[in-house]
């Protein structure tokens, strides 16, 4: 079966320090994966996405992502953080077959520390 | 350029009353979803509607059942709401139910049985 799961569900970090969340997942096949933001009181906003295309995938907001299938991660990575990128974090992996919704993690929350 | 709107934001139900979840997408999408997101649970599938016509049960449909109404609406229906149905609603929709189709979120609605 296929999951997702993301190492810490709280992660703090320096202003203008290395930004790391962790996604590790599971699948029978090759994945389909994608990282969203929930800021405060919001929807989820698409971050980036995986297709196959290429193992470094660059989102929005200077965040980006890099594909290892030896280590099946999708870890989210920012050079220097920004007290706006303040929010919760979740990675999701699409579900096999037709039905094309989203399997997600139970996603990390990031605080940022001036 | 609204994209997935819910209605309401917020709600305050009483054991044992119903209440209709509204969303509707301006984006030509086929495809829409019913999630619940709890603290620590992530976001968990409560039904699907992959096309105008036809729906499908998610991970968690107990308690819950929905119409899709028209290629922009899919409203969730709670007949007899439970203390345990207390969460954050969100309404998604995607250009289609396949593999690999990402998937764009409402603000959510927030529930709470009391």
């Amino acid at each position: 079966a296929q999951s997702v799961t993301q190492l810490g569900s709280h992660v703090s970090v320096s202003e203008g320090a290395l930004v790391l969340l962790r996604c590790n997942y599971s699948s029978s096949v090759p994945p389909y994966l994608f990282w969203y933001v929930q800021y405060p009181n919001q929807g989820l906003q698409l971050l980036l996405k995986y297709t196959s295309a290429a193992t470094l995938v660059k989102g929005i907001n200077g965040f980006e992502a890099e594909f290892k299938k030896s280590e099946t991660s999708f870890h989210l990575t920012k050079p220097s953080a920004h007290m706006s990128d303040a929010a919760e974090y979740f990675c999701a992996v699409s579900r096999e077959g037709s039905q094309g919704n989203l399997i997600f993690g139970k996603g990390t929350k990031l605080s940022v520390k001036p | 350029n609204a994209g997935v709107t819910q209605t309401p934001k917020f709600q305050v139900l009483k054991t044992g009353q119903s209440m209709t979840l509204q969303c509707a997408q301006d984006m030509n999408h086929n495809s829409m979803y019913w999630y619940r997101q709890d603290p620590g649970m992530g976001l968990r599938l409560i039904y699907y509607s992959a096309s105008e016509g036809t729906t499908d049960k998610g991970e968690v449909p107990n308690g819950y059942n929905v119409s899709r109404l028209n290629k922009r609406e899919f409203s969730l229906r709670l007949e007899s709401a439970a203390p345990s149905q207390t969460s954050v609603y969100f309404c998604a929709s995607s250009v289609r139910a396949g593999f690999g189709t990402e998937a764009f979120f409402g603000q959510g609605t927030r529930l709470t049985v009391v």
